[in-house]
């Protein structure tokens, strides 16, 4: 099946900085999703992205679907506390019937 | 609107035992899913279903059963709990069977013994 490797696996980071992670495949996917799960609840979808190339902001979130339509990025400015959690990428198989995650990217911010 | 409902919250099970885990959404979506969600794993699609009466299984079905009587309610049924099965699970639920934009329920936490 197809497999979202998500880098890096966590980050430990402080108040104020930038970040930025990624997701590749070794599949082409033609939607590239990123969901944000905070501590103990389930993900919730930041950004959709349809188009190889196409770069979308959501706040201080910007995603990237990249021009091989095997990766994505994903960068956070200007990090808060409340960023903490783990951000997964994420893409629909061919039928469009089944989402395939990332292990996620995990990231702690220090105030 | 409370959008996905799941329950229980949390579980202790021993090895052997059966349950059924609930999931309810009340924004007649179409599509429902369960998956499971294992450290430095992400989480892995166990079965979908696209409408009431049509389940299909995901990547790591074996030891669920489920069901779609209506298409509200989507249980997954474990059969006989094993220690492997200790994870958190999520139901999933999307207005398409494009299962792209996906909401979904707090988790169960299940734990077998």
């Amino acid at each position: 099946g197809q497999q979202l490797n998500q880098s890096p696996q966590s980050m430990f980071i402080q108040e104020g900085e930038d970040v930025s992670m990624n997701c590749t495949s070794s599949s082409i996917f033609n939607t590239w999703l990123w969901y944000k799960q905070d501590p103990g609840e389930g993900p919730v979808l930041l950004i959709a992205l349809y188009k190889a190339g196409e770069l979308t902001s959501n706040g201080r979130l910007t995603a990237q679907f990249g021009i091989t339509r095997k990766d994505s990025f994903l960068n956070i400015s200007a990090s808060i506390p409340s960023d903490v959690g783990i951000y997964f990428c994420a893409g629909p198989n061919n039928a469009g019937n089944m989402l395939t995650f990332g292990g996620g990217t995990r990231l702690m911010v220090k105030p | 609107n409370a959008g996905v409902t799941q329950t229980p919250k949390f579980q202790v099970l021993k090895t052997g035992q059966s349950m059924t885990l609930q999931c309810a959404q009340d924004m007649n979506h179409e599509y429902m899913s369960w998956y499971r969600q294992d450290p430095g794993m992400g989480l892995r699609l166990i079965h979908y279903s696209v409408g009431a009466g049509i389940t299909d299984q995901g990547e790591v079905p074996n030891g669920y059963n489920v069901s779609r009587s209506t298409t509200e309610d989507f249980p997954l049924r474990l059969l006989s709990a094993a220690p492997s099965q200790t994870s958190v699970y999520f139901c999933a639920s999307s207005y398409s069977p494009g299962a792209n934009v996906l909401t979904f329920g707090a988790g169960s936490r299940l734990t077998v013994l």
